[in-house]
């Protein structure tokens, strides 16, 4: 079965550039998370979807970011403008909901703004 | 609310010897506890997750961890940690909603 699959696997851009990260989840999954990893504060959930509808984006840390779900097999995340510090690894991961269940995660997006 | 606490931000052992990882957990429901394994450059892989009944959970490659209510803790061990072991570890935790709350992770560093 093929796994989440997330889009490009690298990025590097130019400050103020508009970034669009996709993802695919898993066939099936109604749920979907986006999460950004750097060294300094670890994994942070920025938003998740159920059934293609924003759940929470409490974790989204600016208005420069936006997420969207238009179909049950994609999702894109997307930074305009795009800053240094948004520099990260940007994970995708989907799950069949609940808590008991495990999240299956891509092999992340590792973006840099120069 | 939940959250997790990862003991050691790097741990260190030999090729061959005991693997313990620590984590403990806070949560205001019976939590569902998960461990996860990143490689460099991959995502998160679930190593093992514990729900309800047994409190010793067996995952793949050879860990196992032991939910320990009293204690609130879910550490993580193996009894012979291997070169291919080196990895980053994470702790996770979920009530009854539907986000796992991870810990900051530990690194796990194999002696030759």
């Amino acid at each position: 079965d093929a796994g989440v699959i997330q889009s490009p696997r690298h990025e590097v851009t130019e400050m103020g550039q508009e970034v669009t990260l996709r993802c695919k989840p898993i066939s099936g999954h109604d749920y979907l998370f986006w999460y950004r990893q750097t060294m300094m504060r670890g994994l942070e959930l920025l938003i998740y979807f159920n059934n293609n509808v924003p759940i929470d984006d409490s974790g989204m840390p600016e208005d420069r970011f936006s997420a969207k779900m238009p179909n049950a097999s994609f999702s894109t995340l997307k930074i305009q403008p795009s800053e240094p510090r948004d520099s990260a690894v940007y994970f995708c991961a989907s799950s069949t909901g609940q808590g008991n269940q495990p999240q299956h995660f891509g092999d992340g997006t590792r973006l840099s703004i120069l | 609310a939940q959250s997790v606490t990862q003991l050691g931000s790097h741990v260190s052992v030999s090729e061959g010897a005991l693997v313990l990882l620590r984590c403990n957990y806070s949560s205001s429901v019976p939590p569902y506890l998960f461990w996860y394994v990143q490689y460099p450059n991959q995502g998160l892989q679930l190593l093992l997750k514990y729900t309800t009944g047994a409190t010793l959970v067996k995952g793949i490659n050879g860990f196992e961890a032991e939910f320990k209510k009293s204690e609130t803790s879910f550490h993580l061990t193996k009894p012979s940690a291997h070169m291919s072991d080196a990895a980053e570890y994470f702790c996770a935790v979920s009530g009854r909603d539907d986000k796992i709350i991870f810990g900051k992770g530990t690194r796990l560093h194999i002696l030759p």
